[in-house]
């Protein structure tokens, strides 16, 4: 089994384009999240999504939309990429179930946006 | 507002010695804490977690103590190796299917 799976590894924009970041979970999760990381912080929520057809705003929601297109997958999208969303980025998917033991992370995107 | 935070951005510790690591929150109704262990481009690991009703909890060579009192939660390592060498952070979770709030991370590093 995968886990949880992001794509792409890696992506520069230039300031003002669009993009898309891809993940899928195959462990039957009924909740996903995105979060995302900057240098010697912890992780931010940006939006998640407790069951399938539902997404709600986290932390830091400005600038990104998402899509929960079925219950494996989890899209973020960036409309128009700002350096500021300079970042890495995590999805995580969790079994919606007490405590935090099947809450799964992905292994990351490093997205550069000069 | 809501927080959760750590004491030390950064330990150094002798291989084989034990590790502490803290972090305080406050203003918290969460139902879980948690500690995770993040290595260098991966995504974060779970270690342990611990319920808000609990005071300790040990698994292998972790052990985590809960102080609610003064809302202060830690991470013990016992003989350190050098595979613990990671960003360590601790998160709360608030109720079934909730939300992980992370804090800043401290950075272990293990000399041999």
């Amino acid at each position: 089994n995968a886990g949880v799976t992001q794509t792409p590894k890696f992506q520069v924009l230039k300031t003002g384009q669009s993009m898309t970041l891809q993940c899928a979970q195959d462990m039957n999760h009924n909740s996903m999240y995105w979060y995302r990381q900057d240098p010697g912080m912890g992780l931010r929520l940006i939006y998640y999504s407790a069951s399938e057809g539902t997404t709600d705003k986290g932390e830091v929601p400005n600038g990104y939309n998402v899509s929960r297109l079925n219950k494996r997958e989890f899209s973020l999208r960036l409309e128009s990429a700002a350096p500021s969303q300079t970042s890495v980025y995590f999805c995580a998917s969790s079994p919606q179930g007490p405590g935090a033991y099947g809450y799964t992370f992905g292994s990351g995107t490093r997205l550069t946006v000069v | 507002g809501e927080s959760v935070g750590l004491h030390l951005p950064t330990l150094s510790v002798q291989e084989g010695d034990n590790s502490i690591i803290n972090c305080a929150y406050s203003n918290s109704a969460s139902d879980y804490f948690i500690w995770y262990k993040q290595e260098s481009g991966k995504g974060p690991q779970f270690i342990i977690d611990i319920r808000s009703n609990m005071d300790k909890r040990q698994g292998q060579r972790v052990t985590v103590l809960l102080n609610k009192t003064v809302k202060h939660l830690s991470l013990q390592i016992a003989a350190t190796q050098p595979g613990d060498s990671a960003v360590y952070f601790c998160a709360e979770l608030k109720g079934q299917g909730g939300k992980l709030i992370f804090g800043q991370g401290t950075e272990l590093s293990v000399k041999p």
